[in-house]
């Protein structure tokens, strides 16, 4: 079984532009959840979706928002990226939305700004 | 606000040492707790965790952890390290899609 495909694998933006993330969930997963890890830090919680809502947000500007399409497929968009932004970025998926509920982790999509 | 915190940076251990990852919480309730592992270029794989129940949990690849709620720990030991274990590793804390992950621990295996 396939697991978490995230595309592209790697991405190079300059300053100001704008970023679309795409990540595929395990088959039968609804529950995706995005995170952000900056080089030499833990990931940092973004964004949770479940069954298309919104189930949780973490400490994130406005730049960066998130939706989830009826195949249970995501997307991650930043607008306005800044240097700052330069991270791999993490999509996991699990079955349910919370309890006791393994996160699967796709490879991410290493983000550089320039 | 929950946090983890795992207090060694880097470390640095022989083939064949046993290893001990240390990781410290801080939540009001009985948290749920994970250790991931992290290889170059991977994304991250996740070794074992605690919901309840017996507080030593065994995971994949011979590793196991003891939830201790008197020291808020949850540490991860392996009796005997092999050189394909060198990796990155990080505690979670979290029970819902938001999970609170450690900065992390890296390990080194000397041959």
């Amino acid at each position: 079984d396939a697991g978490v495909t995230q595309s592209p694998t790697h991405l190079i933006k300059t300053r100001g532009q704008q970023v679309t993330l795409r990540c595929s969930p395990i088959s039968g997963h609804k529950s995706v959840s995005w995170y952000q890890q900056v080089l030499g830090q833990g990931p940092q919680f973004i964004f949770q979706y479940y069954e298309k809502e919104e189930r949780g947000r973490g400490n994130f500007p406005d730049r960066f928002s998130a939706r989830q399409f009826p195949n249970y497929s995501s997307e991650l968009n930043v607008n306005a990226l800044l240097l700052g932004d330069s991270a791999l970025y993490l999509c996991a998926s699990s079955l349910q939305d919370r309890g006791h509920n393994e996160q699967f982790f796709g490879p991410g999509t290493r983000l550089t700004v320039l | 606000a929950q946090s983890v915190t795992q207090p060694d940076i880097h470390i640095t251990v022989s083939e064949g040492a046993s290893l001990e990852l240390r990781c410290n919480y801080s939540y009001g309730a009985t948290p749920y707790l994970f250790w991931y592992v992290q290889s170059p270029g991977q994304g991250l794989q996740l070794l074992l965790k605690y919901f309840s129940g017996d507080t030593l949990v065994q995971g994949i690849k011979g590793f196991e952890a003891e939830f201790k709620r008197s020291q808020s720990s949850f540490n991860l030991r392996k009796p005997s390290v092999h050189w394909s274990d060198a990796a990155e590793y990080f505690c979670a804390s979290g029970s819902q899609g938001n999970l609170i992950f450690g900065k992390g621990t890296k390990l080194s295996v000397k041959p």
